[in-house]
């Protein structure tokens, strides 16, 4: 496709229930991020891969988080137990290299609700 | 680690006028600040951004400064049109290490027609 694509693109969830949550990156793009935004706040970093690498998973709020990008283009976002916090707008976001200069480009982001 | 402070959180002008979106960061080892503009349930997009080698860069109605030594930088948009209404956010990223962006937490610009 020409640009990231995530899905689904709105889940409900009861409390306790586990969520996955799916990123296609743009072909080729070797960098790949998860974001969380909160409604009316900017987006908070979650987790990056280079290729198959989780580089830096710092930002992952609990270990009820979990992510993985085996074959270094689809990820998938794992949320075990789901907490109301964890409501929010999950976005996932590719950039073609690994330099800071990179354009990074953006998904339109799965909306999480957890009821 | 990186901290991107963006101010105001609320802008409204009048069409035709001018907005200013300013941002600080706190890594002196930051050197690419994007700036990100996102419509209502649409996704981020780049619509400027700059390196700090420079000091100003100008895209059309869009100007995006740097201050390296104040550490902040601003985004300004002239001649607003209805249509520049939106959330814009800020980012600064650092070339070495974790070059992941750090994000402002927004300016929702409203252009009154």
């Amino acid at each position: 496709g020409a640009g990231v694509s995530q899905s689904p693109r709105y889940k409900v969830a009861k409390r306790g229930q586990d969520v996955a949550l799916r990123c296609d990156p743009i072909s080729g793009h070797v960098s790949l991020f998860w974001y969380q935004q909160a409604l009316g706040q900017g987006p908070e970093f979650l987790t990056y891969f280079q290729n198959e690498a989780q580089l830096d998973k710092s930002g992952l709020p609990s270990d009820r988080f979990f992510a993985e990008r085996p074959e270094g283009s689809v990820s998938t976002l794992k949320i075990q137990r789901t907490q109301q916090e964890d409501s929010a707008v999950y976005l996932c976001a590719s950039s073609q290299g690994w330099r800071s200069e990179n354009t990074i480009y953006f998904g339109e982001g799965s909306w999480l609700t957890v009821v | 680690g990186e901290n991107v402070e963006q101010h105001p959180s609320t802008l409204s002008v009048q069409e035709g006028d001018s907005a200013v979106i300013k941002c600080t960061y706190s890594d002196s080892a930051s050197n690419y600040f994007p700036w990100y503009k996102q419509e209502l349930g649409k996704r981020p997009q780049l619509i400027i951004d700059i390196r700090s080698n420079v000091g100003e860069k100008k895209d059309q109605r869009i100007a995006v400064t740097l201050n390296k030594t104040a550490k902040h930088f601003s985004l300004h948009i002239t001649e607003t049109q209805p249509e520049d209404s939106a959330v814009y956010f800020c980012a600064a990223s650092t070339s070495g290490g974790s070059y992941i962006p750090t994000f402002g937490r927004g300016t929702s610009l409203i252009v009154h027609p």
